[in-house]
Order: C-alpha cells, then sequence, then structure tokens
C-alpha cells in the first residue's frame, strides 16, 4: 500500500520567515495530495490541495509543489505568523486504495 | 462547523469497558473513515465504509468493530479498552465515488476518549 514520510518532524522558524515541509510517497498511483493544519486538539483542516496533472499551487501565502518523478511533494508557507503554528499533515490519495494516506505531521512553531 | 457531527466530544471510562462512538457524515457524503490519533502521534487509519459497505481496513484491532448504517452515520465500538486505547478518534466523510475521484475529507471534532 500506499507510505508517506514527513520531513522534518519539528520546525521552528521565526515570525516573518519561511518554512517548507517536505513529503514522498511510493504509489505512483496516487494522484491527489492536500496538505491539513491541525491546532492543538482540534480536528484537522485542509489548507490546500494539488491534483496529479499540476506542478504547482498557490493560496495567498501558502504554495504546495508536485515532482511526480521523484515523488515528492513539498508546502512552503512565506511570510509567517505566530498563528501558523501548528501541526502540518501531508497526505496521498490512491484511487485503488480510496482512502488518504497521512504522514507523520511537522510541528511548526513561529517565534517572535 | 464542518458539517460532520462526532458524539461524544469526551468520554471517560475504565479498562476493560465498552463505548460507542457516532459520526454522522457531511450531508451528501457516502464514505465514513475513522481515524485514531494518540498523543502526539499522527493519524492512524482504522477504516473506511463506503454506503453501508465496508470498504478498507487498516491498523484496527480485533476488540475494535465499526459499522455504516442505511441513514449513512456510523459506529465504532471499542471493547476491552485497555489504557493504550486513550486517544483522540476522528470521523471524516467524503463522497469517494467508485471512480477513484477524490471529492475531499471532511474531518469532524473528534471525540477524546481517556481510559482510566
Amino acid at each position: 500500500g500506499e507510505n508517506v514520510e514527513q520531513h522534518p518532524s519539528t520546525l521552528s522558524v521565526q515570525e516573518g520567515d519561511s518554512a517548507v515541509i517536505k513529503c514522498t510517497y511510493s504509489d505512483s498511483a496516487s494522484n491527489y495530495f492536500p496538505w491539513y493544519k491541525q491546532e492543538l486538539g482540534k480536528r484537522p483542516q485542509l489548507i490546500i490541495d494539488i491534483r496529479s496533472n499540476v506542478g504547482e499551487k498557490k493560496d495567498q501565502r501558502i504554495a504546495v509543489t508536485l515532482n511526480k518523478t521523484a515523488k515528492h511533494f513539498s508546502l512552503h508557507i512565506t511570510e509567517t505568523q505566530p498563528e501558523d503554528s501548528a501541526v502540518y499533515f501531508c497526505a496521498a490519495f490512491t484511487g485503488g486504495g480510496n482512502k488518504l494516506t497521512f504522514g507523520t505531521g511537522t510541528q511548526l512553531k513561529v517565534e517572535l | 462547523d464542518s458539517g460532520v457531527t462526532q458524539t461524544p466530544k469526551h468520554l471517560i471510562t475504565a479498562t476493560g469497558q465498552r463505548v460507542t462512538l457516532r459520526c454522522s457524515p457531511r450531508s451528501g457524503d457516502l464514505s465514513v473513515y475513522w481515524y485514531q490519533q494518540s498523543l502526539d502521534q499522527g493519524l492512524q487509519f482504522l477504516i473506511q465504509y463506503y454506503n453501508g459497505e465496508e470498504r478498507a481496513k487498516g491498523n484496527i484491532l480485533e476488540r475494535f468493530s465499526a459499522q455504516q448504517f442505511p441513514d449513512l452515520h456510523s459506529e465504532l465500538n471499542l471493547s476491552s479498552l485497555e489504557l493504550g486505547d486513550s486517544a483522540l478518534y476522528f470521523c471524516a466523510s467524503s463522497v469517494a465515488r467508485t471512480t477513484g475521484n477524490y471529492y475531499g475529507y471532511t474531518f469532524g471534532s473528534g471525540t477524546r476518549l481517556t481510559v482510566v
């Protein structure tokens, strides 16, 4: 089945800096890659997603890139703010398995 | 409000007991997924139902079982509870049609289970 690896597990940045979280997936049939943000004790919420026919997608300060050949996808957050502090999960969707496989999460801390 | 309703929000019970967690999916969604999240851990996939039928199974213990009813709500039953079962249990729903096209997961707010 699909396996998603996520790095780093923790990331600390200064306010205003950029943050990058990287994921790799194993199943070449995966065709959809969402990113979720989870604040402490709350539900994961979708923040951005990308489909396999697109290489890059941007939404204000957040962008995601996908390299299908290398089976890599990354989340980029620019001009980080304290409210960006949370756990971020990447995920990959395989139609055959019909479910999302999540990465292990990255604890992002934005320091003042 | 995400549209996915989970009850109860909190549950405290003793070891050896049995509990039932309930999930009502977002209107129009046919698939329900259950995830377990232990303290400082990731999201572990337990099981998926699509329109009343089991579709996929993850690392779900034999002490755990689930079902999806004709009105599409789902219940996760946890029995012979152990201290290690303490976790946040999330339900998510999506349309997940048989074409394999992805229509998005929406998560409920979770049930926090504490086993003492």
